[in-house]
């Protein structure tokens, strides 16, 4: 998948619990994104960044936070996970605006 | 707000058949629409994508028309193959948005051998 590793590729947590998910890239790409696909909504953005340290809110970020100190690695991470949060979470990346996104193999969360 | 509606959420198609994904979109500022294929168990990857400034698209088998006008796109796979099962989303995007993409809900798609 284009250079990008997402770990871990299944999590199960419980309510309350604060989680990380990680997105490692080796393609040196500048944009890097975090979105969650559920059924019937499609992928929906929570966050992205256009550089190190530099990152904006997509439309879903609401418990969500990020952070990206270096180029090939971006964090997501749920403060306080909720049921709702349960979902599918890719990781993509680009190199330009309006360039081809390359995802990579998601990460599986489940949230009791 | 959903900007991006696609439709059928779903469809199966003999193969050989021609498989039709509509999508429609609001946002009129939006100048660059792609299409991603999605594997089970795998990341979307994109298929192909069309800019307003042509009202149709095609590599093989695949074929995007755009309609300006009527600010709908669609995806045309034709001679389907049961490799082409598939899940479908089309997106949306403008200059001032970036890479940030807007996808539609996904269309499931069943080929039948």
């Amino acid at each position: 998948d284009a250079g990008i590793t997402q770990s871990p590729r299944h999590k199960v947590t419980e309510t309350g619990t604060p989680v990380t998910l990680r997105c490692h890239q080796t393609e040196n790409h500048r944009y890097m994104y975090w979105y969650r696909q559920d059924p019937g909504h499609g992928l929906r953005l929570i966050h992205y960044s256009y550089g190190v340290k530099d990152t904006d809110k997509g439309e879903v970020s609401d418990g969500y936070s990020v952070s990206r100190s270096k180029t090939e690695d971006f964090l997501l991470t749920l403060e306080s996970a909720t049921s709702s949060q349960t979902s599918v979470y890719f990781c993509a990346i680009s190199g330009a605006l309006n360039e081809k996104l390359f995802f990579g193999s998601g990460t599986q969360l489940s949230v009791l | 707000q959903q900007q991006v509606k696609q439709s059928p959420q779903s469809l199966i198609v003999q193969k050989g058949g021609i498989s039709i994904i509509n999508c429609a979109y609001e946002n009129t500022a939006f100048d660059y629409f792609p299409w991603y294929q999605q594997f089970p168990g795998k990341g979307p990857a994109l298929l192909i994508a069309i800019r307003p400034d042509v009202s149709e698209k095609k590599e093989g088998r695949f074929t995007i028309s755009f309609n300006k006008s009527a600010k709908q796109f669609s995806l045309h796979i034709m001679d389907s193959q049961p490799g082409d099962s598939a899940t479908y989303f089309c997106a949306a995007s403008s200059e001032t948005s970036g890479s940030r993409l807007t996808f539609g809900e996904g269309t499931q798609l069943t080929v039948n051998p």
